[in-house]
């Protein structure tokens, strides 16, 4: 199994459309966890940190079931420029998953 | 206040060349890292530094080596190009946990 695991999609939604990505992790000790947001050829960059007890910020929340060993990313009213690679990292083991592919269409 | 910066940004070598690729960060990060990202298997580790002086290997480490003799600079070295090594290089830096990655906006090396 690998440490950290996404569906690599591609997701292919609507605008307006809810989309949620989880993202599976092998270990349990991690404490630290992010999401990340790449555009094509470009560097990944930070879009939220995920919090135990879950954080929102704006259209994105993101969610951490420790018990399941998952993070979990939820985009609300999906935006045209929602349109990328969406990357989990856990930090500690310096793991990135190979990322889900997001297409929103008009 | 560049944040992570690299050098080249792109490249290409021939095979059994050899070239070093630069990173440099200008927030005083302890831990610094170099990926490498090939279409569809996201970013995997080659090797990492956790302070000035040292080094450690990540998941990938073969065919490279790193020194990083500043805290502000991360070096990585292909002794012996191989087309395999044909991929986008990024390095990243940061601050200890349980603070996010920074990335440097990646080298583009081909090996022919």
């Amino acid at each position: 199994r690998k440490e950290v695991e996404q569906d690599p999609g591609p997701f292919n939604v609507p605008e307006g459309a809810t989309v949620a990505f989880n993202c599976t992790y092998s270990n349990s000790a991690s404490q630290s966890f992010f999401w990340y947001r790449q555009d094509c050829r470009k560097e990944p960059k930070l879009l939220m940190s995920v919090y135990s007890s879950g954080n929102e910020d704006g259209r994105f929340t993101a969610q951490l079931n420790r018990a399941s060993q998952y993070i979990s990313l939820l985009i609300r009213d999906s935006k045209l420029s929602d349109s990328a690679t969406y990357l989990c990292v856990v930090n500690d083991d310096m793991r990135f998953g190979a990322g889900t592919r997001l297409t929103v269409k008009p | 206040n560049a944040g992570v910066t690299q050098t080249p940004k792109f490249r290409v070598l021939k095979t059994g060349q050899s070239m070093t690729l630069l990173c440099a960060q200008d927030m005083n990060h302890e831990y610094m890292y170099w990926y490498r990202q090939d279409p569809g298997m996201g970013l995997r580790l080659i090797h990492y530094s956790v302070g000035e002086g040292t080094t450690a290997k990540g998941e990938v480490p073969d065919g490279y080596n790193v020194s990083r003799l500043k805290k502000q600079n991360f070096l990585l070295g292909l002794e012996s190009a191989a087309p395999s090594q044909t991929s986008v290089y990024f390095c990243a830096s940061r601050p200890p946990a349980p603070y996010e990655q920074y990335f440097g906006p990646g080298t583009r090396l081909t090996v022919t």
